[in-house]
């Protein structure tokens, strides 16, 4: 069965403290994995697509890289408004293109 | 480019009521989704639409839940009647195609007392 979960649930960070999220998954062949930010009261925010192992992408302090196994969102000196709850979600060959999401990972960026 | 458009934002209804939820996709994307969002959880897919067709609807409680896409734009989704669990969040999401990236609505928030 396809599986995803995040890691940590809560990450509370000072600002400017680099950390990194992790999204590990279980999946029969992978066609993609999505990253989202969601801010309270709003839908997710598309960020990244990622199809292959060793590919990265990056978005102003933001980078996401896939493994056969797992996905990480770096965050490099993060700001307040970075604040956000960060989804993860992937998309199986066999999955008739349904995307399985992660529970996602809340982040704090104290000032 | 105009987003996706979803209405009402907000919704209180007793249990055994009747609701309903409309989208209006971005233009041009013939990939339309229904997710319910429980607080602390990802989006769970309700139903998704390929242009006017049914993909899948897996998980859709088909004895209370009804969804249509009209002439392959705007969707409704409905629930009749109303219990208790389905207070939660129902997202629309809509892409070009059934593999790229999904955008997502504003939400409507649907509290069942």
């Amino acid at each position: 069965e396809d599986q995803v979960t995040q890691s940590p649930e809560a990450l509370r960070l000072q600002e400017g403290e680099s950390s990194s999220l992790n999204c590990s998954y279980t999946v029969s062949g992978l066609r993609g994995l999505f990253w989202y930010r969601q801010d309270p009261g709003k839908g997710p925010e598309f960020l990244f697509t990622l199809y292959s192992a060793g590919e990265e992408k990056e978005k102003e302090r933001l980078k996401a890289t896939l493994t056969k196994k797992e996905s990480f969102l770096h965050i490099t000196a993060p700001k307040p408004e970075d604040s956000a709850t960060y989804l993860c979600a992937v998309q199986g060959l066999d999955s008739n293109y349904q995307l399985i999401w992660g529970a996602g990972t809340k982040l704090i960026i104290k000032p | 480019e105009a987003g996706v458009a979803q209405s009402p934002r907000y919704k209180i209804i007793e249990k055994r009521q009747s609701v309903a939820f409309w989208c209006n996709p971005i233009s041009g994307h013939a990939t339309l989704y229904w997710y319910q969002q429980i607080l602390g959880q990802g989006p769970k897919l309700l139903i998704q639409f390929q242009n006017n067709g049914v993909v899948d609807d897996s998980q859709l409680p088909k004895d209370r839940f009804s969804a249509e896409r009209l002439k392959g734009v705007d969707s409704t989704l409905k629930i009749q009647p109303a219990k208790l669990e389905d207070s939660a969040v129902y997202l629309c999401a809509s892409s070009k195609r059934e593999n790229t990236e999904a955008f997502f609505g504003q939400g409507t928030r649907l509290t069942v007392v």
